[in-house]
């Protein structure tokens, strides 16, 4: 099974940068996922990272370690719309994702 | 990416009764994913859908209650049987892309009273 953690809620000002850290323990890994999901809607993918380092997508990077178990996601250039539930997730070798609870980011003007 | 799309988007239901709702995708695709999303929490997988054989259920997730049909690599349904309140909840479909990641239809809202 999967024990995926990640802090409940974080804020931040428009403008700042947040780092959403997520670690796991994992029986099988295949590849850490970002979702973003705002409030009554389907998550939408931001990143993907298989191996080891910094994945950078235009405000969003993301990063993995595989021999510490941990992963962050680092949202640049807060925007309000940036506002959303933030979701860890990890792929096993059966190919189904394992969801964290969530990080709920608040971005305050 | 894919585009999902999933009927009905919500619905209000009675104790006992059943809902089976639906899943299509616009590409044909080998997994579908079935997903429930209590209020407040994250996401669970309920089950793994593949055209041609038995789905491949979660623990904590039976086929009695939850039956599974993939008849195409375009379509599924997921049936929620003799519902209870606890089973008022977002249900959502996936399919996996060309990089592993998974895009979501846009859930299906149940009320169970």
């Amino acid at each position: 099974g999967q024990n995926i953690d990640q802090p409940t809620e974080m804020t931040a000002t428009e403008g700042a940068i947040v780092q959403i850290n997520c670690t796991y323990q994992t029986s099988g890994f295949n590849g850490l996922f970002w979702y973003q999901q705002h409030a009554g809607e389907a998550p939408t993918f931001l990143s993907y990272n298989v191996l080891d380092g910094l994945e950078e997508k235009g405000r969003f990077s993301s990063f993995l370690s595989r021999s510490k178990g941990y992963s962050y996601l680092l949202l640049k250039e807060l925007q309000m719309k940036d506002s959303a539930s933030y979701l860890c997730a990890v792929r096993d070798h059966d190919y189904k994702l394992s969801f964290g609870a969530g990080t709920t980011v608040t971005v305050r003007a | 990416s894919a585009v999902i799309s999933q009927k009905p988007s919500r619905d209000i239901c009675q104790r006992g009764t059943s809902l089976t709702i639906q899943c299509q995708v616009d590409s044909q695709v080998t997994m579908m994913f079935w997903y429930r999303q209590q209020p407040g929490q994250s996401l669970t997988l309920i089950a793994t859908a593949n055209q041609g054989s038995e789905a491949t259920y979660e623990s904590g997730f039976v086929i009695d209650k939850f039956p599974i049909s993939r008849p195409n690599l375009t379509f599924s349904t997921l049936t929620v049987s003799n519902m209870s309140p606890e089973d008022s909840s977002i249900y959502l479909c996936s399919v996996e892309g060309q990089s592993y990641e998974q895009y979501f239809g846009p859930g299906t809202r149940l009320t169970v009273t």
